[in-house]
């Protein structure tokens, strides 16, 4: 069966630096992936998804993340944190039946 | 992408009691899906509901707690039956295309 696993449950970084939050995935066969970001009190919003046809995907808000075969990752990028990108971020696999598994969330705080 | 309402946004209920949340789709969908988010916690999926046939319940849910009904390709009821302290959760409806998963706004449902 498919799943994701988030290796953080919380990543602190400064203002102006590079984020990264990590997701490994566990499938038998090429996934649909996707990271959602979920702020306090707001609703789900999709960030980027990955369907094999790249295997760097762009999101908005300056997202980026990386599908790695080899490493079976799907790590979540960005170059420089805002005071905005606090939030809960959720690693998510496409599994049989169009249903959507999520992973246990990264909570990010950006650190003025 | 899709516009999905739900109401209500926010209840409080007694113990013992029902609630009927409504998920409303701004386009036609074959399947539509509702997660469970218990309190600092990931979101679980509940059912997937398809038009015209029975709800499909995941592992350790079932119909009798959580009926749901699928009248018509762009709506959805999801019913938390004889409630308990313990199903104080969010609760989204969600439907899939091909760009990702889109989800509601989300039921907050406290249940005293």
């Amino acid at each position: 069966a498919q799943s994701v696993t988030q290796l953080d449950s919380h990543v602190s970084v400064s203002e102006g630096t590079p984020v990264l939050l990590r997701c490994n995935y566990s499938s038998s066969y090429s996934p649909s992936l996707f990271w959602y970001v979920q702020h306090p009190n707001k609703g789900l919003q999709l960030l980027l998804k990955y369907t094999s046809a790249a295997t760097l995907v762009k999101g908005i808000n300056g997202f980026e993340a990386e599908f790695k075969k080899s490493e079976t990752s799907f790590h979540l990028t960005k170059p420089s944190a805002h005071m905005s990108d606090a939030a809960e971020y959720f690693c998510v696999v496409e599994t049989s039946g169009s249903r959507l598994t999520f992973g246990e969330g990264t909570q990010l705080t950006v650190n003025p | 992408s899709a516009v999905i309402s739900q109401k209500p946004s926010r209840d409080i209920c007694q113990r013992g009691t029902s609630l009927t949340i409504q998920c409303q789709v701004d386009s036609q969908v074959t399947m539509m899906f509702w997660y469970r988010q218990q309190p600092g916690q990931s979101l679980t999926l509940i059912a997937t509901a398809n038009q015209g046939s029975e709800a499909t319940y995941e592992s350790g849910f079932v119909i009798d707690k959580f009926p749901i009904s699928r009248p018509n390709l762009t709506f959805s009821t999801l019913t938390v039956s004889n409630m308990s302290p313990e199903d104080s959760s969010i609760y989204l409806c969600s439907v899939l295309f091909s760009g990702g998963g889109f989800f509601g706004p989300g039921t907050r449902l406290t249940v005293l």
